[in-house]
C-alpha cells in the first residue's frame, strides 16, 4: 500500500519570504500522480499543484513550485513570496494512475503560518 | 467553487443515532469518493463509487454504508453513532475512475458532531 509522509507538522514563514514543505512517499508503482492540496480555515480542500510521475519537469503554478525527485520518492512544495492568504494546512497526496486503486492517499499535513 | 455540493454543512446529533450525508458530484463526474477527516487521523479514505457501483473500500466501519444513485448523487449513512465519529466528512468527485488530470474535486464537507 502506498504511504505519504509529511515530517513537518508545523512551519512558519515571514510574509514575502520563501518556504519549502517536505513530502516523501512510498510506492512500488512507476506511474502515478502527486498533489499538494491546501486547506484554509474555511476547510475547503483546494488543489495547489499537480505532478505526473512520468514527467521529469517540475510543475509550477505561479508562486508555487515543486521539487520532484522520483528516485528518492520525494515531492516538496516551495512557496515563493509568501502571502498572508497562504496560511493553511497543506496536504501532500498520492494517486495511482493504473490498476484499480484510484483513491487519493494523504499525508497528515503541515500547518503553515505566515507572519506579517 | 468546486462544483461538488454536500449537505448538510453542520450536523449535531446524539450517540446511538443515525444520520445521512448527501453529496452531489460535479456535472459529468461519474466517480464519488468519501473521506473522513478527524483531528488525530488526518484524511482517511472511506469508499469510492463509480457510476453506481462500489469500486474501492477503505477504512469504513461496518456501521457506515454508502450508495450512489442513478442520478450520480451519493449518500453516506452513519448509524449507531459514537463520540469518535465526530469529524468532517468530505465528498469528492472525478470524471471517471481515472482522469486526464488526476485530481479529485472536493466539496466543502459536512461537520458531524456527536454528543
Amino acid at each position: 500500500a502506498q504511504t505519504v509522509t509529511q515530517s513537518q507538522p508545523e512551519m512558519s514563514v515571514q510574509e514575502a519570504e520563501t518556504v519549502t514543505l517536505s513530502c516523501t512517499y512510498d510506492t512500488s508503482e512507476s506511474d502515478y500522480y502527486l498533489f499538494w492540496y491546501k486547506q484554509p480555515p474555511s476547510r475547503q480542500m483546494i488543489l495547489v499543484i499537480r505532478q505526473e510521475a512520468y514527467k521529469q519537469q517540475n510543475a509550477t503554478e505561479n508562486r508555487f513550485s515543486v521539487n520532484f525527485q522520483k528516485a528518492a520518492k520525494s515531492f516538496s512544495l516551495k512557496i515563493s513570496d509568501s502571502q498572508l492568504g497562504d496560511a493553511a494546512m497543506y496536504f501532500c497526496a498520492y494517486r495511482s494512475r493504473g490498476g484499480s486503486n484510484y483513491k487519493l492517499t494523504f499525508g497528515k499535513g503541515t500547518l503553515l503560518t505566515v507572519n506579517p | 467553487d468546486s462544483g461538488v455540493t454536500q449537505t448538510p454543512k453542520h450536523l449535531i446529533t446524539a450517540t446511538g443515532q443515525r444520520v445521512t450525508l448527501r453529496c452531489s458530484p460535479r456535472s459529468g463526474d461519474l466517480s464519488v469518493y468519501w473521506y473522513q477527516q478527524s483531528l488525530d487521523q488526518g484524511l482517511q479514505f472511506l469508499i469510492q463509487y463509480y457510476n453506481g457501483e462500489e469500486r474501492a473500500k477503505g477504512n469504513i466501519l461496518e456501521r457506515f454504508s454508502a450508495q450512489q444513485f442513478p442520478d450520480l448523487h451519493s449518500e453516506l449513512n452513519l448509524s449507531s453513532l459514537e463520540l469518535g465519529d465526530s469529524a468532517l466528512y468530505f465528498c469528492a468527485s472525478s470524471v471517471g475512475v481515472t482522469t486526464n488530470t488526476g485530481e479529485l474535486f472536493f466539496g466543502e464537507g459536512s461537520r458531524l458532531t456527536v454528543l
